[in-house]
């Protein structure tokens, strides 16, 4: 079946530098959401990105879809520790909206 | 608060139990969603009811089950229960039943099975 693999698994940064997580897919993706999940909370919705090359930008969040429609990016310019939390891809081209969600990227900003 | 809610907030219970977790969705939203989450298999979407009617199917056992109701509130049975059930579930809803909707998630229903 599909397998949507996000690298890396866990990443530590300095407050202040960028973090780049990445969602890679074996099979072509349909729609990508990104979602948030802060530390004992539940995931909230961040953007969704469905054309090929599609880039969209929410403040110091760029999220990115790749041309051939495999892979996708979330990128945080300058992070500070409300950051913190795991991001999540899903991909939804399961048809009826089956939700492949990726497997995570644990995001820690050290003050 | 995304407007959706959960209930129990938290259950603990034996082995071959069963359990039922409740979900209201957002006013308006007609699909809801159940998904589990574990710490070794990340977000798994379990099923999702759109007005009612069951609409996808992903990783649900068959000691699983959901319906949906007429006022679109949705519960999950979990039976025969086993230490590995043992998760945090996540019900979330959308507007619509197209593909683009965006999911708003619930607190979630953590369950320990002892």
């Amino acid at each position: 079946g599909q397998q949507v693999m996000q690298i890396p698994q866990y990443q530590h940064v300095q407050e202040g530098e960028d973090f780049t997580t990445y969602c890679n897919s074996s099979t072509t993706l349909s729609n990508i959401q990104w979602y948030k999940q802060r530390p004992g909370g539940h995931p909230v919705f961040l953007i969704q990105l469905v054309k090929s090359g599609e880039v969209k930008k929410q403040k110091r969040l760029t999220f990115q879809f790749g041309e051939a429609k495999k892979n996708s990016s979330l990128h945080i310019t300058a992070t500070q520790t409300t950051d913190v939390g795991t991001y999540f891809c899903a991909d939804l081209s399961g048809g009826y909206q089956k939700v492949t969600f990726g497997t995570g990227t644990k995001l820690q900003v050290i003050p | 608060d995304s407007g959706v809610t959960q209930t129990p907030k938290h259950l603990i219970t034996a082995t071959g139990q069963r359990v039922t977790l409740r979900c209201s969705p957002r006013s308006g939203d007609l699909s809801v969603y159940w998904y589990q989450q574990s710490l070794d298999q990340g977000l798994q979407f379990l099923i999702q009811y759109y007005n009612g009617e069951e609409r996808a199917k992903g990783n649900i056992l068959e000691r699983f089950s959901a319906q949906q109701f007429p006022d679109l509130h949705s519960e999950l049975n979990l039976s025969s229960l086993e230490l590995g059930d043992s998760a945090l579930y996540f019900c979330a809803s959308s507007e619509g039943g197209h593909p683009t909707s965006e999911q708003f998630f619930g607190p979630g229903t953590r369950l320990t099975v002892l």
